[in-house]
C-alpha cells in the first residue's frame, strides 16, 4: 500500500536558523497537504499542492511539490519559537483518504 | 462557525468494556475521517465516511472497531471490548469537499 516517510524525524534548532522536512511517499500522488501539531494539540491545515513542480509560500513558509509528485518538503526561514510542533506532511493517491508521514518534530532553542 | 467537536476530550476504559467516541462534524461538512495516534507517532488513518455511508474503512481493524456517520447526530467510533494496546487520541476531522481536514481536539483513551 501506499507509503509515505519523512525526515528527519526531529530537528532542534537555535531561532533565526533555517529548517526543512522532508516527504517521499512510495506511489505519484494527485495532492499532497501539510498540517503542523502543537503539543498537547490538534493538526492544523496549512496547505495543500496539487501541480508538479509547485511552489507556495505562507510567509516565512516555503512548500514545494516535487515534478514527479513523489516528493515534498516545507523550508522555514528564521525559525521563531512560535514554530514550535511536529510537522507533518499527508499525501493522496486515490482521493479518498490521506496517508500521513510520521512526522518531524521541530524544536526552537531561544 | 463551530469548529469540529469531539467528546470525550479524556475516556478510561477496563479492559473488556466498550469506548464510544463522538464527533460532530463542523456545519456544512459532510466528509469525516477518523485517525488514531500514538505518543510521538503520526496519524494513521482508520475509515473515511460520508452522510450514512462507509466510503473507505481500509485503516480499520476488522474486528472490535466500528464507525458510523447517520443522517442525523455525530459520528461514533466504537470500540467494543478494548485492550491496553487500544490506549491512543483517536481524533476525527471533517472537511466540505475532501480537500482540507479540520481536526477536532481529539478523545485520548486509556485502557486500564
Amino acid at each position: 500500500g501506499q507509503q509515505v516517510m519523512q525526515i528527519p524525524q526531529y530537528q532542534h534548532v537555535q531561532e533565526g536558523e533555517d529548517f526543512t522536512t522532508y516527504c517521499n511517499s512510495s506511489t505519484t500522488l494527485s495532492n499532497i497537504q501539510w498540517y503542523k501539531q502543537r503539543p498537547g494539540g490538534h493538526p492544523v491545515f496549512l496547505i495543500q499542492l496539487v501541480k508538479s513542480g509547485e511552489v507556495k509560500k505562507q510567509k516565512r513558509l516555503t512548500f514545494q511539490f516535487g515534478e514527479a509528485k513523489k516528493n515534498s518538503s516545507l523550508h522555514i526561514t528564521a525559525t521563531q519559537t512560535t514554530d514550535v510542533g511536529t510537522y507533518f506532511c499527508a499525501g493522496s493517491d486515490d482521493g479518498n483518504k490521506l496517508v500521513f508521514g510520521a512526522g518531524t518534530i521541530l524544536r526552537v532553542k531561544s | 462557525n463551530a469548529g469540529v467537536m469531539q467528546n470525550p476530550r479524556h475516556l478510561v476504559r477496563r479492559r473488556g468494556q466498550e469506548a464510544r467516541l463522538r464527533c460532530s462534524p463542523m456545519k456544512g461538512h459532510s466528509h469525516v475521517y477518523w485517525y488514531r495516534q500514538l505518543p510521538e507517532e503520526g496519524l494513521k488513518f482508520m475509515v473515511y465516511l460520508q452522510k450514512e455511508n462507509i466510503i473507505d474503512e481500509s485503516g480499520m481493524p476488522k474486528e472490535r472497531f466500528s464507525a458510523e456517520f447517520p443522517k442525523e447526530g455525530p459520528s461514533i467510533l466504537r470500540i467494543q471490548q478494548v485492550v491496553r494496546g487500544d490506549s491512543a487520541a483517536y481524533f476525527c476531522a471533517s472537511s466540505p469537499s475532501r480537500v482540507e481536514q479540520y481536526f477536532g481536539p481529539g478523545t485520548r483513551l486509556t485502557v486500564t
